[in-house]
């Protein structure tokens, strides 16, 4: 198993320029998440989906697009790239567990892209 | 929403030794609390997880315990070698919820 691939590895973007990062799991997992990660903040998360065909927006959505056609994998886009987008971002994927309250537990991450916003 | 503590300043220690990390929050206190390793240019790793009704967890040398009177977990590495450097991160859980992320202590093992 490949667990989580991100694609591609690094980056380097144009402010106004677009792309798209993605992220495939090969778990079966129900739960992905899209994070950012930038010195002294720790990860943030930017969007995250429940199952196919649906997201949701986490704490910095501002500036990206999500989508999820299929179960395996979580597109994030930024339409307009700005500087204040250079950063690391990681995906994630994890079970849903139904428990009392249901909630996610283990969080398995990709490698990461960094991406560089000129 | 929750704010997570973990001290910002590298944490060096020698071979040998045991490796003591603290995550503090604030407000109410999580339905669980995870602890991941994050080496350089890697994503973070899962470790060890452990529930608001369980005081203590042991995996190998790592061991966490979490304590809801002082709204604290602390991550122990007994026995730390050079391999353990890395960041490590404690994560937040609450049901329904997203998990929340500290910004991570780096360890620095020393031999």
């Amino acid at each position: 198993n490949a667990g989580v691939t991100q694609t591609p590895k690094f980056r380097v973007l144009k402010t106004g320029q677009s792309m798209t990062l993605l992220c495939a799991q090969d778990m079966n997992h129900e739960y992905m998440y899209w994070y950012r990660q930038d010195p002294g903040m720790g990860l943030r998360l930017i969007h995250y989906s429940v199952g196919e065909g649906t997201t949701a927006k986490g704490e910095v959505p501002d500036g990206y697009n999500v989508s999820r056609l299929k179960k395996q994998n979580f597109l994030l886009g930024l339409e307009s790239a700005a500087p204040s987008q250079t950063s690391v971002y990681f995906c994630a994927s994890s079970y849903f567990i139904r428990r009392t309250g249901g909630h996610q537990e283990t969080q398995y991450f990709g490698p990461g892209t960094r991406l560089l916003v000129l | 929403s929750q704010k997570i503590e973990q001290n910002s300043e590298a944490l060096n220690i020698q071979e040998g030794k045991t490796a003591t990390l603290t995550c503090n929050y604030t407000n109410y206190s999580p339905a669980y609390l995870q602890w991941y390793r994050q080496d350089p240019g890697r994503g973070p790793v899962f470790l060890l997880l452990i529930r608001e009704n369980e005081k203590e967890k042991r995996k190998e040398r790592l061991k966490v315990t979490f304590d809801t009177t002082l709204k604290q977990s602390l991550f122990h590495i007994t026995a730390s070698q050079p391999a353990d450097s890395a960041t490590y991160l404690c994560a937040l859980g609450e049901a329904g919820n997203m998990l929340t992320f500290g910004g991570g202590t780096r360890l620095m093992v020393k031999p």
